[in-house]
Parts: C-alpha cells; sequence; structure tokens
C-alpha cells in the first residue's frame, strides 16, 4: 500500500501560469515532508521542505501547502518557467517515530511548462 | 564542496552474479541512506546508516542485498546473485542530522546521481 501517493504522473502549464502539484499521505505519523526536484539521469534534488507544525512555507517562487486534516499537500511554482520541466516527487518521514528518519517517497509528477 | 557520488554510474551483469555499488557521501554528514527506483516506481528505501547506530535495514528487499559502511563515511551496497528485478537505479544519499531535533531543524537530503544497474 502506497503511503505517499502522488495521483496525477503528467502535467503540463503554459510558461509564466501557475504549476499545482498535489500529493496525499495516509500515515498520520508523518510529520516533516518534502518536495524533490528530478532531472534525467541525475539524482533528486532538495526543493522545499515543510514541518507539520506549519501550513505553509515559501521559498521565492515556490510555495508548499499543508493540509493535515485533509492529509495533502501541494507544491505552487508560481510563476512557472521552462526551466521547471522535471519530475517532482513528494517525499514525507515521521522524524518523531523513534525510528529512522528514512524517505517515504510518491511515484512522481512529470512536470512540463511550454514556452 | 563535493556533493554525494556514487559508483559506477552503469553496471551491466549477468543474472547470479554479484555486485557491489559505491557511494561516498558528503563529507561530515552522519545519516547515509540507499533508495531505489524501478522503472515506473518512486524510490523505494532500501537501508539507513547513522552514526554509531545499528542501520536499519527494514527496506532491503531479500537477504541478497546488503550494506556497509566503513569508518562513518563511504558505504557499500552488495546484491548477491543477481535477479533482473534487480535492475534499477541505486540513489544514495547523505544528510547532516543534528543529536536534538526538533520541528524548527528542517534538513534534507542531498542524493547522488545514481547508479544505473541492469541485470541480463
Amino acid at each position: 500500500d502506497q503511503q505517499v501517493k502522488q495521483n496525477s504522473p503528467s502535467l503540463s502549464v503554459q510558461e509564466g501560469r501557475i504549476s499545482i502539484l498535489n500529493c496525499d499521505y495516509t500515515n498520520s505519523m508523518f510529520d516533516y515532508f518534502l518536495w524533490y526536484k528530478k532531472y534525467p539521469a541525475e539524482g533528486p534534488t532538495f526543493l522545499i521542505s515543510i514541518s507539520s507544525i506549519k501550513d505553509k512555507n515559501e521559498d521565492g517562487r515556490f510555495t508548499v501547502f499543508l493540509n493535515k486534516s485533509a492529509k495533502h499537500l501541494s507544491l505552487h511554482i508560481v510563476p512557472s518557467q521552462p526551466g521547471d520541466s522535471a519530475v517532482y516527487f513528494c517525499a514525507a518521514s515521521a522524524r518523531w517515530e523513534g525510528g529512522s528518519e528514512k524517505l517515504v517517497f510518491g511515484k512522481g509528477t512529470k512536470l512540463t511548462v511550454n514556452p | 564542496g563535493a556533493g554525494v557520488s556514487q559508483s559506477p554510474s552503469n553496471k551491466v551483469t549477468e543474472k547470479g552474479k554479484d555486485v557491489e555499488l559505491r557511494c561516498d557521501p558528503i563529507s561530515g554528514h552522519t545519516a547515509l541512506y540507499w533508495y531505489r527506483q524501478s522503472l515506473g516506481q518512486g524510490l523505494e528505501f532500501l537501508i539507513y546508516f547513522q552514526g554509531n547506530s545499528a542501520p536499519d535495514k527494514s527496506g532491503l528487499p531479500s537477504d541478497r542485498f546488503s550494506a556497509e559502511r566503513t569508518g562513518g563515511s563511504v558505504s557499500t551496497l552488495t546484491i548477491q546473485r543477481t535477479q533482473q528485478e534487480d535492475s534499477a537505479v541505486y540513489l544514495c544519499a547523505s544528510s547532516s542530522l543534528l543529536g536534538q531535533k526538533t520541528p524548527k531543524d528542517d534538513y534534507e537530503q542531498y542524493f547522488g546521481p545514481g547508479t544505473r544497474l541492469t541485470v541480463t
């Protein structure tokens, strides 16, 4: 069973518009969430994170929103640029579980930003 | 400063052979993780090392998989008697974890470029 789900395998947006990538999770023990961006033949690159004590975190063009009651988070990219075209992975961890801090990843959403 | 490096970048092996994949974490990072990404899948956790603590091996798919971390730095992931379903990109990550963590302590795992393993 998937604990982190990215239900949209792909998303296409126009340059300059907003990109919204969604992620749902099932494990209520998750307390830390991250977004990674991955280009072909490269390892994932950290983008932005959010702790469960917050509901929003912003870094430049990237904002992550967390809705704990809905077990849902989203990544907003405004304005979208062609260089943002990549696969975006949502990840979660349960840092306070007392165990390891392994990340549980979704399957990714391929974002294409068209010029 | 160098990032996480992995070698080899590509490995093709015959079914039944053993393979070793290497990871050099970022200097000073105490935590090291192995993940793998099979075709069309997300990243799957394999094993985690943190300092001198016993590793978390809960993600290893079978006893053919093992990993060690020597001197708290370099790690080797070994797959014995490889099978075709072992074909994947194997990714290593490292992070710097503080002894005491609070909700304000944000951190991230830095990934290497991965080793693409193909078992024929």
